[in-house]
């Protein structure tokens, strides 16, 4: 058990819905980090939080994507008017503590978009 | 910016077998660098790490040497289980201060092993 808690794990789609994946860690007041895997590819960062504060976006997160941390607990993500290049692994991740590189992983949420 | 390089798989072993999946990256400064595993069903989950040239990091048998005249942080492991078989892979920890919260994966390395 890594202690990051994933939902839903699968989601089917079509094109141009909204759906919203959400993330619990086990801790709270700590670094979040969301990743994207696609097939066949390493995971990607998308963006991070520190307690609630979201500090850094990848310009892989356009603007039809958008996560909070509401409290510095658990997280959302967002993605507004789904597109098939959407279809991924959206993982979640807790830091160890003191940004060491050690995370741990949920079991991902997998989006497809018909 | 930042990136890791990974051996292309797949990779088929039979049990026993000895294993190197190799591993070099681009950064700038001095990264810390991870092997991640990725068990069949299973979320990502660190395997071994190394913070300074020259470290060794271990586990279950694994190991990769940071390398930094090679750039390279290649995992070996003496004798391969069919448990073994999952998804590998390397990342790196940048070091400068635009890069040093986030993980750089390479495209990872699947490996099987055949009993």
């Amino acid at each position: 058990d890594t202690g990051v808690s994933q939902d839903p794990r699968h989601k089917i789609t079509k094109r141009g819905q909204n759906v919203t994946f959400r993330c619990d860690p086990i801790s709270e007041h700590n670094r979040l980090y969301w990743y994207r895997q696609t097939l066949g590819q390493g995971p990607e960062f998308l963006t991070y939080f520190q307690n609630e504060a979201q500090l850094e976006k990848s310009r892989l997160l356009s603007d039809r994507f958008s996560a909070e941390r509401p409290k510095g607990s658990f997280s959302t993500l967002e993605i507004q008017r789904t597109e098939q290049g959407d279809s991924a692994m959206y993982l979640c991740a807790r830091d160890a503590g003191g940004g060491t590189g050690e995370l741990f992983f949920g079991e991902g949420s997998r989006l497809t978009v018909l | 910016g930042d990136s890791v390089t990974q051996m292309e798989g797949p990779v088929t072993l039979s049990e026993e077998a000895f294993l190197t999946i190799n591993c070099t990256y681009t950064a700038t400064g001095y990264p810390s660098l991870f092997w991640y595993v990725q068990y069949p069903g299973e979320g990502l989950q660190l395997l071994l790490k190394a913070t300074k040239a020259d470290d060794k990091g271990s586990n279950k048998g694994f190991e990769a040497t940071y390398r930094k005249e090679t750039t390279s942080f290649h995992l070996e492991k003496g004798s391969v289980q069919v448990s073994d078989s999952a998804v590998y892979f390397c990342a790196l920890l940048g070091a400068s201060g635009g890069s040093n919260y986030k993980l750089t994966f390479g495209k990872g390395t699947l490996l099987t092993v055949n009993p």
